[in-house]
């Protein structure tokens, strides 16, 4: 199947500092990617989607100014968690659909787990 | 609001059972539904895929059916066994992907 690869896989920082964070698909082009996050015994929750080439579209009660996101190639979008509080810490996913975005099977990164100190 | 509820939220069964964890979804309008397996602390692999227009799906010992007008599906699992334990997500396609709770699943050898 298709493959979407995260990285970093987990990262620790310090309260205050910025994180990015990579959502790469490896053999297939994905002009949109959609970031989720998830918290310890949770679902999947959207936060994003990301258009490359234009600005991402964000769910409601997410902060675009905190969570920035690029998605400035075919195959590659960024997450950057901006003055990372504890609050943030998390699991962040990203997805990417082969083929058609309506019908198009999504394939999902290994998640990255954030720890903010 | 598309909502999607996932029944039961933990099963654990002796393996070798057969098994049927449960979706449902409020809103008929959906592109597809998919299955998918999460194993702690990983990301998601995706089991099944069902478009809007189909009943059903099979993959090995998994078969997922659809019923979009009473907003359905089921995931059923034969022959269980201790690597089937997980947590199984299924989620609605409706331009963006929502996810049920899940349900974990343990198989016992």
């Amino acid at each position: 199947g298709a493959v979407v690869s995260q990285h970093p896989s987990w990262v620790i920082c310090k309260s205050g500092t910025s994180v990015k964070i990579e959502c790469r698909s490896l053999d297939f082009q994905a002009t949109t990617m959609f970031w989720y996050r998830q918290f310890p015994k949770q679902s999947l929750m959207l936060m994003a989607t990301s258009n490359e080439g234009s600005k991402a579209t964000y769910e409601q009660g997410v902060e675009k100014d905190k969570f920035l996101i690029n998605h400035a190639s075919l195959t590659l979008s960024t997450l950057t968690v901006t003055s990372a509080h504890p609050e943030d810490s998390s699991f962040y996913i990203c997805s990417a659909p082969l083929r058609g975005l309506d019908t198009g099977e999504l394939f999902f990164g290994e998640g990255s787990r954030l720890t903010v100190l | 609001k598309q909502e999607v509820t996932q029944i039961p939220a933990a099963l654990s069964v002796p393996e070798g059972e057969n098994l049927v964890l449960n979706c449902s979804f409020t809103d008929s309008a959906i592109y597809n539904l998919q299955w998918f397996r999460q194993d702690p602390g990983k990301g998601l692999t995706s089991l099944l895929l069902i478009q809007s227009s189909q009943r059903e799906q099979t993959s090995g010992r998994l078969n997922a059916s659809l019923d979009k007008s009473s907003g359905r599906s089921t995931l059923y699992i034969a022959a269980s066994q201790p690597g089937d334990s997980a947590t199984y997500l299924c989620a609605v396609h409706t331009g963006k992907l929502i996810f049920g709770q899940g349900t974990t699943l343990q198989v016992k050898p």
